[in-house]
């Protein structure tokens, strides 16, 4: 049980265009869903919380209008990553949990998506 | 605020006994989460710690020291396959803080 997809698993875009990656619980409702960027040989960076039908709570530092997320419902958000640039190139990972709050931490990882800007 | 410290690297032999040792600091304390991250794949998740002592799942075992703010990962008769990242994280509260990571590689 708890598995988590993601789609696609890598992505080539050209500059300027803007991607879009899901994140989905297949066999759990996800309260919370958690999206990180990572960096070669670097650890996890947390970019946004987002819990259903409301707004994500960005960490400092993360432009909420460059990386738009959606969590329209228990199993399913999406990230997109608007006007692309080089540096946009890194390992996305979403991780779902199906609890809230203080309890959150209790965290199932999707497989990531590979995002090569060009 | 929340400071987590691991080793940046690591090196061991295939069949040896390594351990990785985490510190943190965090107000309020939840737990601690050892993950295992190959390479261009997601973490899995090793262990959970919360209360004090050593806690043993196969060939992997992870210790807690919460007076200490310590705790390591014991990984025993090393495979091949055991060469990958160890991530040690904290709960904060809502949010899981990850250390830098341990990239680990085992030579045969």
């Amino acid at each position: 049980g708890a598995v988590v997809s993601q789609h696609p698993s890598r992505v080539i875009c050209k500059s300027g265009t803007s991607v879009k990656i899901e994140c989905r619980s297949l066999d759990f409702q996800a309260t919370t869903m958690f999206w990180y960027r990572q960096f070669p040989k670097k650890s996890l960076m947390l970019m946004a919380t987002s819990n259903e039908g409301s707004k994500a709570t960005y960490e400092q530092g993360v432009e909420k209008d460059k990386f738009l997320i959606n969590h329209a419902s228990l199993t399913l958000s999406t990230l997109t990553v608007t006007s692309a640039h080089p540096e946009d190139s890194s390992f996305y990972i979403c991780s779902a949990s199906p609890l809230a709050g203080a309890h959150s931490y209790e965290q199932y990882f999707g497989p990531g998506t590979r995002l090569t800007v060009t | 605020g929340q400071n987590i410290d691991q080793p940046t690297e690591m090196t061991a032999t295939e069949g040896a006994i390594v351990q990785i040792n985490c510190t943190y600091q965090t107000s309020g304390f939840n737990g601690l989460f050892w993950y295992q991250q190959h390479a261009g794949e997601a973490p899995t998740f090793l262990s959970y710690n919360v209360l004090d002592g050593l806690e043993e799942k196969g060939r992997f075992s992870s210790f807690l020291s919460r007076s200490k703010g310590y705790s390591y990962l014991l990984l025993k008769e090393l495979q091949m396959k055991d060469s990958a990242s160890y991530l040690c994280a904290v709960p904060s509260p809502d949010k899981l803080i990850f250390g830098t990571g341990t990239r680990l590689q085992v030579f045969p």
